[in-house]
C-alpha cells in the first residue's frame, strides 16, 4: 500500500524568508502524481502545487516550488518570500494513476512571524 | 471562480441520529469524493463516485454510510446511525476529468455526535 510521510510536524520561518517542507512516500507504481495542500485556520484545503511523476521539471506556482526527486521518492515543498497568510497546515498527498482515493500525510504546521 | 460548496458548516446530532452531509460539486465536474479529517490527524479517504456508482471505497466506509448523487448538482454523504467517533470534519471534493487528478475541496461539515 502506498505511504506518505512527513516528518517535520511544525516549521517556522521569518516573513520574507525561504522554508522547505519536506515529504517522502512509498510506492511501487511508475505513474502517479504528487500534491501539496494548504490548510488555513479555516481548514478548508487549498491545492498549492501538483506534480506529474512522469515530468522531470519541477512544478513551479508564483512563490511556491517543489524539489521532486522520483528515484529518492522525496517530494518537497518550498515557499519563497514567505508571507503571514502562508501560516497554516500544509499536507503532502499522492494518487497513483490507477486509483481515485488521495492519500495524505499527517501534515506540517508551518507558522510564520514578522 | 467555481467552488465546491458544502451545507452545513456545522452539524451538531446525538448518537444514533442519522446525519445527511450535504456537496454541490463544481458543475462541469465528473468525479466526486468524500474525505473526513479526525480533529488533529491527518485527512482519511472515504469514497469516489463516478457516472453514478462507487467507484473506489475505503475501510472507514462500512455499512453506516452511505453516498448518492440525487440530481444533477447535489451529492450526499449519509450516516445512518452515527457514533461518538464519527465527529470529523467531512470534505467533499470534485474532479473534472479524473485524468487531471486535481481535487477541489469544500470547505468541510463539521460533524460533533454528541
Amino acid at each position: 500500500a502506498q505511504t506518505v510521510t512527513q516528518s517535520q510536524p511544525e516549521m517556522s520561518v521569518q516573513e520574507a524568508e525561504t522554508v522547505t517542507l519536506s515529504c517522502t512516500y512509498d510506492t511501487s507504481e511508475s505513474d502517479y502524481y504528487l500534491f501539496w495542500y494548504k490548510q488555513p485556520p479555516s481548514r478548508q484545503m487549498i491545492l498549492v502545487i501538483r506534480q506529474e511523476a512522469y515530468k522531470q521539471q519541477n512544478a513551479t506556482e508564483n512563490r511556491f516550488s517543489v524539489n521532486f526527486q522520483k528515484a529518492a521518492k522525496s517530494f518537497s515543498l518550498k515557499i519563497s518570500d514567505s508571507q503571514l497568510g502562508d501560516a497554516a497546515m500544509y499536507f503532502c498527498a499522492y494518487i497513483g494513476q490507477a486509483g481515485t482515493a488521495l492519500i495524505f500525510g499527517k501534515g506540517t504546521t508551518l507558522s510564520v512571524s514578522s | 471562480e467555481p467552488e465546491v460548496t458544502q451545507t452545513p458548516s456545522h452539524q451538531v446530532t446525538q448518537m444514533g441520529q442519522e446525519v445527511i452531509l450535504r456537496c454541490v460539486p463544481i458543475s462541469n465536474h465528473l468525479y466526486f469524493y468524500w474525505y473526513r479529517q479526525i480533529l488533529g490527524q491527518k485527512v482519511e479517504f472515504l469514497v469516489s463516485f463516478y457516472n453514478n456508482e462507487i467507484s473506489e471505497k475505503s475501510e472507514i466506509f462500512d455499512d453506516q454510510f452511505s453516498v448518492e448523487r440525487p440530481d444533477g448538482s447535489n451529492f450526499t454523504l449519509k450516516i445512518r446511525s452515527t457514533k461518538l467517533e464519527d465527529s470529523a470534519m467531512y470534505f467533499c471534493a470534485s474532479d473534472g476529468t479524473g485524468s487531471m487528478y486535481e481535487q477541489y475541496f469544500g470547505p468541510g461539515t463539521r460533524l460533533t455526535v454528541t
